[in-house]
């Protein structure tokens, strides 16, 4: 069954750092998501991308986040200098059509020290 | 703008007893709307979701949901609650005409009790 693939699964980093997280959507889904979730806590939304472009992005998704799909099969997500407060899980998720259902990564753990 | 309430954060049952979690959603016409599963410490599973058509929906591992429009309601059933059905449940609902996102509600992390 197809599935979308996150990696890594951990990672740490100090502050200040870039990190960049991976994940591969399911081959012939057009609309790719990332969401977060802290501790705890609720999940939620970064970004849409659609067609090569961002589609929507919430409050959170500044300056210090991009993402980009370098090859048409990998999805990324680069925050810049990392904050302490990114500490969270990062969720991928893809869907073949804008109003189906989206199918989601394990996610990455990251941990900013 | 669309949002989900879940009111219960916290639902204890007893293994074998009936479930139902609450999902409450704000929007002007019909959701897009789903329901998933997160286990501890792994992502987001879909046990169901509903589109359009009969408003009562199966789901994997004996759930089910049923969309109750005057209600902006969409419950989460089960009618017998197994150990391994601890986990947090989230509701959703998708994308529409103006928007790229799904929205979740807060979660409901469910304990069973042997």
């Amino acid at each position: 069954e197809p599935e979308v693939t996150q990696t890594p699964s951990h990672q740490v980093t100090q502050m200040g750092q870039e990190v960049i997280l991976r994940c591969v959507p399911i081959s012939n889904h057009l609309y790719f998501y990332w969401y977060r979730q802290i501790l705890g806590q609720k999940v939620e939304f970064l970004v849409s991308f659609y067609n090569n472009e961002i589609s929507e992005k919430s409050e959170i998704f500044d300056d210090q986040f991009s993402v980009e799909r370098p090859d048409g099969s990998n999805f990324t997500l680069k925050i810049r200098s990392t904050k302490l407060e990114d500490s969270a899980m990062y969720f991928c998720a893809s869907s073949g059509q804008k109003n189906t259902e989206a199918f989601f990564g394990q996610g990455t753990r990251l941990t900013v020290v | 703008a669309q949002s989900v309430t879940q009111p219960d954060i916290h639902i204890t049952v007893s293994e074998g007893a009936s479930l139902e979690l609450r999902c409450n959603y704000s929007y002007g016409a019909t959701p897009y709307l789903f329901w998933y599963v997160q286990s501890p410490g792994q992502g987001l599973q879909l046990l169901l979701k509903y589109f359009s058509g009969d408003t009562l929906v199966q789901g994997i591992k004996g759930f089910e949901a049923e969309f109750k429009r005057s209600q902006s309601s969409f419950n989460l059933r089960k009618p017998s609650v197994h150990w391994s059905d601890a986990a947090e449940y989230f509701c959703a609902v998708g994308p529409t005409s103006g928007t790229y996102k799904y929205i979740f509600g807060t979660g409901t992390r469910l304990k069973v009790l042997a």
